[in-house]
């Protein structure tokens, strides 16, 4: 079956630390990569997306995922976090077959 | 270029009653998706429309509907509201059908409470 795994529900870090929020999926054939955020009280937006070429993917606000294909991850990471990354973050795969599946979301927050 | 815009923002009904909820994409974006938001259970897919036509449906029961119009502009629909209904509903929108493939624009969402 189609799945996407985020495994930490909540982070908590202090401000200049570095993160990592991990995603596996589970899905057949060629798959595009998403990260999606929202931000308190703002709309969910795309923070950076996978499709093909350099598996080291930036995106904005110096965010970048690392698509690793022999262990289905896609996990985002940022050296130093601000307090304005505190956020929902949402990882997603899709594929030709016009699907996407959207993880159940990891709140960050940063301690200022 | 204005972004995705839902109406209302905010609705709170009783069971049993109905609900229809409005989303206008972004001018030139001919598919509309729709999610409903949980905490605990992220982002579930409803329906998409593409060119006035449903194209994709998700696993919920029957009481959910939607349409898009010739403008693209779309329209769902709850029915026989129950509890487990209150949720945050989502619109995205793209260019092109291919909810995989094509980045998504969402607006702010609709929160719809159910007492």
């Amino acid at each position: 079956a189609q799945s996407v795994s985020q495994h930490n529900h909540h982070v908590i870090l202090s401000e200049a630390a570095s993160l990592e929020l991990g995603c596996n999926y589970s899905y057949g054939g060629t798959v595009n990569l998403f990260w999606y955020v929202q931000y308190p009280g703002q709309h969910l937006q795309l923070l950076l997306k996978y499709f093909s070429g350099d598996p080291l993917v930036k995106g904005i606000k110096g965010f970048e995922a690392e698509f690793i294909k022999s262990k289905f991850s896609f996990n985002l990471r940022k050296p130093s976090v601000q307090w304005s990354d505190t956020a929902e973050y949402f990882c997603a795969v899709g594929g030709r077959d016009d699907k996407i599946i959207f993880g159940k979301g990891t709140r960050l927050h940063i301690l200022p | 270029k204005a972004g995705v815009t839902q109406t209302p923002r905010y609705l709170i009904k009783t069971r049993g009653q109905q609900v229809t909820l409005s989303c206008s994409p972004i001018s030139g974006h001919r598919s509309v998706s729709w999610y409903q938001q949980t905490p605990g259970q992220g982002l579930q897919f409803l329906f998409e429309y593409f060119s006035e036509t449903q194209r994709n449906k998700g696993n919920f029961p029957g009481r959910f509907s939607g349409r898009q119009f010739s403008n693209s502009r779309s329209e769902m629909n709850v029915s026989t509201l129950e509890l487990g209904d209150s949720a945050l509903y989502l619109c995205a929108s793209s260019k092109s059908r291919g909810r995989g493939t094509d980045t998504q624009y969402f607006g702010p969402g609709t929160r719809l409470t159910v007492l």
